[in-house]
């Protein structure tokens, strides 16, 4: 068992470009889970998956960011327009159901310059 | 809306000293809680989780939590600190009915000194 495995670890982008950052969840795992940290917010939820739908977006910024599950073995996490405030460790989490425990990857530290 | 309280931004303890870290919740049902353990550039570990039931919950690597409800509280407990366990550490809650994300506290910070 690989763990929740995310790439890129690391990722620099320019203000105005676009960032997409992948997430693969454990086998069998049918929750998904995002999350963002910052030392000033901590740890902030921004979406989440149940068997690849989306469940509850309440957490993402509602203009740049967007997320997506297009098959059961990956989601993904886009974010438009990078400004410098989107700098953060974006974390992926699965769980293998809603009501378990959930399982963080090692998160994709986003630099916007 | 639910809550969480980490009262100690940091704490320092000797190595074999007992450890004691302080989680308040604040939600009016039962909840869902965990703690997470993370190291410097790594995910979140799962320490241990209460799910309703015995309020004493046991995790790895020697932790354990107690979950009280006149309280509000769920506290991470530990007999004999190892430096190994300097890091930080998140208390979560979970609704646990219809949705099941996480509130995170702020964390706390522990170092273990010699």
């Amino acid at each position: 068992n690989a763990g929740v495995i995310q790439t890129p670890r690391h990722k620099v982008t320019g203000k105005g470009q676009e960032a997409t950052l992948w997430c693969e969840p454990i086998s069998g795992h049918s929750a998904v889970f995002w999350y963002r940290q910052t030392i000033v917010q901590g740890l902030e939820f921004l979406t989440y998956f149940r068997n690849q739908a989306p469940i509850d977006d309440s957490g993402m910024p509602k203009e740049r960011f967007s997320a997506q599950m297009p098959n059961q073995s990956h989601s993904t996490l886009k974010i438009q327009s990078t400004q410098p405030q989107d700098s953060a460790v974006y974390l992926c989490a699965s769980s293998i159901g809603v009501w378990n425990e959930q399982y963080f990857g090692p998160g994709t530290r986003l630099t916007v310059l | 809306a639910q809550s969480v309280t980490q009262p100690d931004a940091r704490v320092t303890v000797s190595e074999g000293a007992s450890l004691q870290l302080r989680c308040k919740y604040s939600y009016f049902g039962t909840p869902y809680l965990f703690w997470y353990v993370q190291y410097p550039r790594q995910g979140l570990q799962l320490l241990l989780k209460y799910y309703p039931g015995d309020p004493v919950v046991q995790g790895v690597n020697g932790f354990e939590a107690e979950f009280s409800k006149s309280n509000s509280s769920f506290h991470l407990r530990k007999a004999s600190v190892h430096w190994s366990d300097w890091a930080v550490y998140f208390c979560a809650v979970s609704i646990g009915t219809g949705n099941y994300k996480y509130v995170f506290g702020a964390g706390t910070r522990l170092k273990v000194i010699a």
